[in-house]
């Protein structure tokens, strides 16, 4: 049971290049997540889906775009990279259907924008 | 003011001591609360669900002060092991505004 998956790993852009981050969850969850922590800030919450076709945007969506359309996998695209979404990325799922349950998280997404 | 927030530390510690950090919400009606526990560099996990009543699981206690605002974890007979940096989490809503809220953590690090 691998839980959440998060790809790649670690990446670094250039400015103004686009590229999308995957999660995959094989736990059958509805509410899924993408987080990015900085340094002092603590876990953001960008955008978050309820289930199958649907995102909601969160605190700070600027800049991201999700889309969720299998149930399992939730994307996270930057369309033109910016060096101030130099971060940390994390995605989660919930199995609660109220988005009041514990979040399981991925082991984040190291990106670097030069 | 912060909707949830914790002190950042860090909490020094000898080993074997008792240690107990808070974290406040602004919320009055939020309804779910957790303890996450998170390594350098490595991704938050749960360490336990807030519950009313208070909760136990070994060394670590979880209270709940609905009054006053407030969630805390109290970690017994302290480990090399325990340091970390601990995230309590705070939901709020059943509506469309509904969310949940990480504080930015309280670093611990237990010495020998």
């Amino acid at each position: 049971n691998a839980g959440v998956t998060q790809t790649p790993k670690f990446r670094v852009l250039k400015t103004g290049q686009s590229m999308t981050l995957l999660c995959a969850q094989d736990m059958n969850h509805e509410y899924m997540y993408w987080y990015r922590q900085d340094p002092g800030m603590g876990l953001r919450l960008i955008h978050y889906s309820v289930g199958e076709g649907t995102t909601a945007k969160g605190e700070v969506p600027d800049g991201y775009n999700v889309s969720r359309l299998k149930k399992q996998n939730f994307l996270l695209g930057l369309e033109s990279a910016a060096p101030s979404q130099t971060s940390v990325y994390f995605c989660a799922s919930s199995y609660s259907s109220t988005g009041d349950g514990p979040q399981h998280f991925g082991d984040g997404t190291r990106l670097s924008i030069l | 003011r912060k909707e949830v927030e914790q002190d950042p530390g860090p909490f020094n510690v000898p080993e074997g001591a008792t240690v107990a950090f808070n974290c406040t919400y602004s919320n009055s009606a939020s309804q779910s609360f957790f303890w996450y526990r998170q390594d350098c560099r490595k991704e938050p996990k749960l360490l336990m669900s807030v519950y009313s009543s208070g909760n136990e699981d070994g060394r670590f206690t979880a209270q709940l002060n609905r009054a006053s605002q407030y969630i805390s974890l109290l970690i017994r007979d302290s480990k090399l092991s325990d340091s970390a940096t601990y995230l309590c989490a705070v939901f709020s809503g059943y509506s469309s505004a509904s969310k949940i809220i990480f504080g930015s953590g309280t670093r611990l690090s237990i010495r020998p």
